[in-house]
Formats: C-alpha cells, sequence, structure tokens
C-alpha cells in the first residue's frame, strides 16, 4: 500500500536548536508540496517541488526555513533557528501531476519551547 | 460549510441519516476541487475529486456535486457511521500546481 513517510512523527525542541524533518513521497510521484497546518491558519503551502527542483517556496520564511530533495526519494525541510511560533503539524504530500489529487504523511506534530 | 477565519463550521449527525457538507470556493478559474477527510492525529486523506467539466460525480457513500454559478461544491455521504467523524476540507485548483483548501468543517457522528 504506497503512501508518504514523515519521519520524525513529534518533535519537541528547545528554541534556537535546528528541526529537520523528512518526507519519502511515494514511489513515481513527480510532486513534492509542504504544507503547514495551525489552528488559526489552517493548511498554508510552504514550498513546491517538481521532478526535485524547487518550483515555489513562496510560502516559506526564507531567513529560517529551507526546503530540499536530495534524491527522488527524500525531501527535507529544515528550520534553523526554530521559533515558538513554528509550533504546527508539517505536512508532506505527493502527487503524480500538476492539478492532480495530493496523497498526504501522517505529518510531523513539533513543538518549539 | 466551509469559511474563511478562525470559526470552523460543525455538523453533528446522527448514525445512520445523509450528511451534507458545503464550500464556496473562490477562484472562478479553477478547473479541479477535491474533498479531504482529516482524523485526529492524521493527515488529510483523499474522498473524491471532481473537474469543472462535471457536476456531479459519486464514490462509495460519498457524492460530490458542484454548482459553477455560484461557485459552491458540496459533499454527500450517504448513511453516516461514526467513522466518518473527521473534519472536511474542500480544496480547489486553480488550473495551476496549487492547491488551496477551506478551513475545514468538524462533523460529529451522534451514536
Amino acid at each position: 500500500d504506497a503512501r508518504v513517510t514523515q519521519t520524525p512523527r513529534h518533535k519537541v525542541t528547545e528554541m534556537g536548536q535546528e528541526v529537520t524533518m523528512r518526507c519519502q513521497p511515494i514511489l513515481g510521484h513527480n510532486t513534492v508540496f509542504w504544507y503547514r497546518q495551525t489552528m488559526m491558519q489552517g493548511l498554508e503551502l510552504l514550498a513546491y517541488f517538481r521532478n526535485r527542483a524547487p518550483l515555489d517556496d513562496s510560502g516559506m520564511p526564507k531567513d529560517r526555513f529551507s526546503a530540499e530533495m536530495p534524491d527522488a526519494t527524500l525531501a527535507t525541510l529544515k528550520i534553523q533557528p526554530s521559533e515558538p511560533r513554528d509550533s504546527a503539524v508539517y505536512f508532506c504530500a505527493s502527487g503524480s501531476g500538476e492539478g492532480e489529487k495530493l496523497f498526504f504523511g501522517s505529518g510531523t506534530q513539533l513543538s518549539v519551547l | 460549510g466551509e469559511s474563511v477565519g478562525l470559526h470552523l463550521p460543525t455538523l453533528s449527525v446522527q448514525e445512520g441519516d445523509n450528511s451534507i457538507i458545503n464550500c464556496a470556493y473562490s477562484n472562478s478559474a479553477s478547473d479541479y476541487f477535491i474533498w479531504y477527510k482529516q482524523e485526529s492525529g492524521k493527515g488529510p486523506q483523499f474522498i473524491i475529486d471532481i473537474r469543472s467539466n462535471m457536476d456531479k460525480r459519486q464514490g462509495q457513500r460519498v457524492t460530490v456535486l458542484l454548482n459553477k454559478t455560484v461557485k459552491h461544491l458540496s459533499l454527500q455521504i450517504a448513511a453516516t457511521q461514526p467513522g466518518d467523524s473527521a473534519v472536511y476540507f474542500c480544496a480547489e485548483n486553480p488550473n495551476d500546481y496549487k492547491l488551496s483548501f477551506g478551513a475545514g468543517t468538524t462533523v460529529t457522528v451522534r451514536a
């Protein structure tokens, strides 16, 4: 059963520490998205990759967030330094093409103290 | 139904009844729409989708209706079950890669 895998599921860290979240998209999918979910803002798009190339990261705070796809099986989202306002659930999603449905991972619940 | 802002609409349904969840979308250029279900502690799960050249699509116990004239989307769940309790999101795709999500509707099924 193909699925998007995210690690870690939960992360508690202190303000100022680096956080790295990882995602394994569904094999064969060529689009990868990072979303952030909070009660206040709902689901916000942070970054979008197609064929491993970053095409849109306008939703990401550039000074502290970075997203990469070192290879087709791994996408990473890093926050350095982390701040309490970064506390949220971060979802990775992958799809088989633009204009197609996305499949979401189970998310990384991040708490920055 | 869906709304912008902090208040999440809620729907309480008796088990066995039919549920209707509404969504007003914003972009008249959107040509693809999706309903997702999100259970507590999980990621959004695809339920059903519809393209703008259709006005109705049926799945297993679910039906999506699209009214492009008034930019309205609805999800109907037949014979609602306790496992249907979740937050339901509609999403629109205005002919590019970005899915824009609504705020979500919380559905609670009463036994």
